[in-house]
């Protein structure tokens, strides 16, 4: 059981760029996240999804999107990537979005933005 | 607006105890989660509480006060293992996580 993966692990990206981070999950979660973490900031939530089909905003949505077409995948893109995009990049899943639902995360993907 | 303060970094001795503290103000709450998070890793779930109180896990706990907004994570018999971040996390009133910026314990010999 491989809980969730993440790809890539890390990437070098010039300005402007489109780029798309997956991330999978074999637990049949029916809720999923995207957040960013930066040095001495918390975690971020970016878009989140309660179940398979439906998607919602968070903290910090610009220059961001996403779709969840299955429960397994939910990819995150960058249109055109820009610099202050430069983070390290965690998906979640829980089994459900309420109360007391722990999220359970990835590896994580280190992206550069030059 | 919704915050989260933790301790920046703490250090401690192989075989002490050490407290870390979490205070918060939130739009609602829905419970209050620790995680841990080793240097390049991902963050992995310690504990929930939704009442107040002390939760026991082994050599770690965790207590909450609603009404002060405040939590801690109390760690025992620390190992060097141990040495990691320590994530606060509040569930608001839409069910998301408001993050705090984590506490990195260092453990000495």
């Amino acid at each position: 059981i491989a809980g969730i993966t993440q790809a890539p692990t890390s990437q070098i990206l010039a300005a402007g760029r489109r780029m798309t981070l997956r991330c999978t999950q074999d637990m049949r979660h029916n809720a999923m996240y995207w957040y960013r973490q930066d040095l001495g900031l918390g975690l971020r939530l970016i878009h989140y999804s309660n179940t398979a089909g439906t998607t919602g905003k968070g903290e910090v949505p610009d220059g961001y999107s996403v779709s969840r077409a299955n429960t397994d995948d939910f990819p995150l893109t960058l249109a055109s990537a820009v610099p202050s995009q430069t983070s390290v990049y965690f998906c979640a899943s829980s089994p459900n979005s309420g109360s007391q639902e722990t999220q359970y995360f990835g590896p994580g993907t280190r992206l550069l933005v030059l | 607006g919704q915050n989260i303060d933790q301790p920046t970094e703490m250090t401690a001795t192989e075989g002490a105890i050490v407290q870390i503290n979490c205070t918060y103000q939130t739009s609602g709450f829905n419970g209050l989660f620790w995680y841990q998070q080793h240097a390049g890793e991902a963050p992995t779930f310690l504990s929930y509480n939704v009442l107040d109180g002390l939760e026991e896990k082994g050599r770690f706990s965790s207590f909450l006060s609603r009404s002060k907004g405040y939590s801690y994570l109390l760690l025992k018999e620390l190992q060097m293992k141990d040495s990691a971040s320590y994530l606060c996390a509040v569930q608001d009133s839409n069910y998301q996580l408001i993050w705090g910026a984590g506490t990195k314990l260092i453990i000495k010999p």
